[in-house]
């Protein structure tokens, strides 16, 4: 286990909703960064948050929001739900540096009807 | 654009034998290329890393072999073992702290 949780674990909303996945980070890690995996996909970069602070976002549209809280853990929410965001979420978290490795969560597998 | 493209989409080896999976990058300025290993239902763990001024890298029976002026880097897992079956990821970060740009992964099937 790597110490990342992630909750739900699965979901289902419909189209047009919002929805909010959670993650802890592992103990000592103050980065946390959340990527979005379609089926049969490689992991896609969403944002990055360090210290409370966006640093670092891919190309995702301003519907994909995220926070920091100051024990390190974070939300990503998306908004107005379209079916091509049904996805597992991954997130992934570290300490602060270069080359230091990230630890992912299980994921959480969401599905828009 | 695929920042990393990687091939095969799958592969399916006998026990024992030594699977290769191949990435290309175009980017110049990635300067770290992991490989990561994906369970169904888990999320992808950290196999081995390499930085571009290393030619390969070995760790128990995962290699990676890097080709700065090709732009390409390989993973070789002697020996494997049924154990292996998974996904596997390459990736690609660019001096950013863990923004990785991922290959579309590899179904890697080890036959008893």
């Amino acid at each position: 286990e790597t110490g990342v949780t992630q909750s739900p674990t699965h979901l289902i909303k419909t189209r047009g909703q919002q929805v909010t996945l959670r993650c802890s980070s592992q103990s000592g890690h103050n980065t946390v960064s959340w990527y979005q995996q379609a089926l049969g996909q490689g992991p896609q970069f969403i944002f990055q948050y360090y210290r409370e602070e966006e640093n670092g976002r891919g190309n995702f549209p301003p519907r994909f929001s995220g926070l920091q809280f100051p024990n390190y853990s974070s939300e990503l929410n998306v908004n107005a739900l379209e079916l091509d965001d049904s996805a597992l979420y991954l997130c992934a978290s570290s300490s602060r540096g270069l080359n230091t490795e990230a630890f992912f969560g299980q994921g959480t597998r969401l599905t828009v009807v | 654009q695929q920042q990393v493209k990687q091939s095969p989409q799958s592969l399916i080896v006998q026990k024992g034998g030594i699977p290769i999976i191949n990435c290309a990058y175009e980017n110049t300025a990635f300067d770290y290329f992991p490989w990561y290993q994906q369970f169904p239902g888990k999320g992808p763990a950290l196999l081995i890393a390499i930085r571009p001024d290393v030619s390969e890298k070995k760790e128990g029976r995962f290699t990676i072999s890097f080709n700065k002026s090709a732009k390409q880097f390989s993973l070789h897992i002697m020996d494997s073992q049924p154990g292996d079956s998974a996904t596997y990821f390459c990736a690609a970060e660019r001096n950013t702290g863990n923004q990785f740009y991922f290959g579309t992964g590899t179904s890697l099937t080890v036959i008893p």
